[in-house]
């Protein structure tokens, strides 16, 4: 089972900042990662497959980027609608398809 | 669009089955396969399975043995067994369109809203 790996855990910015999310795999997934945002009571939504390719609807201000065990998203000027707790997940492998164990992303 | 709905009791006896059934408006439940995946507290988001519209299905190892998935293509509705719950299938369950890229059955959207399956007697 490849295990996901997500860090900080918590993340504290002010709207209009720089959001750097990391998620590590426990061996190489090329680019078979997708990123979810989830907010409290909702269900988690797709942002990002592939690695870098952005959603249907999803604002240009998320990016995401990596290949094999590194990846990162980016959030470039964060607003009041992205925080939230965002989870990576690998479809290298399965089953089973496993994700990280999030990163909340929180209002400083 | 498509969305997805989960149905099904809140509350289940330790020992007893969890039932729950997902039904798919705003698009054909043929041609993807569809997963359940859960999400507690202490362990995250968990996938469980899924299931093709044939009724091809693919479990989780750590479940395998508890899970079933069936699908009835005349309701647009896909369903989940998990026998001998304890404690520990506490969890809100959600179902999603699991999406193939080219030939790997891939990420998962969109997801329904959740259903909260208490196990307490």
């Amino acid at each position: 089972e490849i295990v996901m790996t997500q860090s900080p855990d918590t993340l504290s910015l002010s709207p209009g900042e720089r959001a750097t999310l990391s998620c590590r795999a426990s061996q190489s997934i090329s680019t078979n990662l997708a990123w979810y945002q989830q907010k409290p009571g909702q269900a988690p939504r797709l942002l990002i497959s592939g690695a870098s390719t952005r959603a249907t609807g999803i604002p240009a201000r998320f990016s995401g980027s990596g290949s094999g065990t590194e990846f990162t998203l980016t959030i470039s000027s964060l607003q009041s609608a992205d925080f939230g707790v965002y989870y990576c997940q690998q479809y290298y492998n399965w089953p089973p398809y496993t994700f990280g164990q999030g990163t909340k992303l929180e209002i400083k | 669009q498509v969305q997805l709905q989960e149905s099904g009791p809140g509350l289940v006896k330790p020992s007893e089955t969890l039932s729950l059934t997902c039904t798919v408006s705003g698009a054909s439940i043929s041609g993807y396969y569809w997963s359940w995946i859960r999400q507690s507290p202490g362990k995250g988001l968990e996938w469980i399975g899924y299931i093709y519209y044939s009724g091809n299905t693919n479990y989780n190892p750590s479940l395998k043995s508890r899970v079933t998935m069936s699908v009835d293509t005349s309701k647009d509705q896909f369903s989940l067994k998990l026998t001998s719950v304890t404690a520990a299938d506490t969890a809100v369950y959600y179902c999603a369109r699991t999406v193939r890229d080219g030939q790997r059955w891939a990420w998962f959207d969109p997801w329904g809203q959740g259903t909260l399956v208490t196990v307490s007697s």
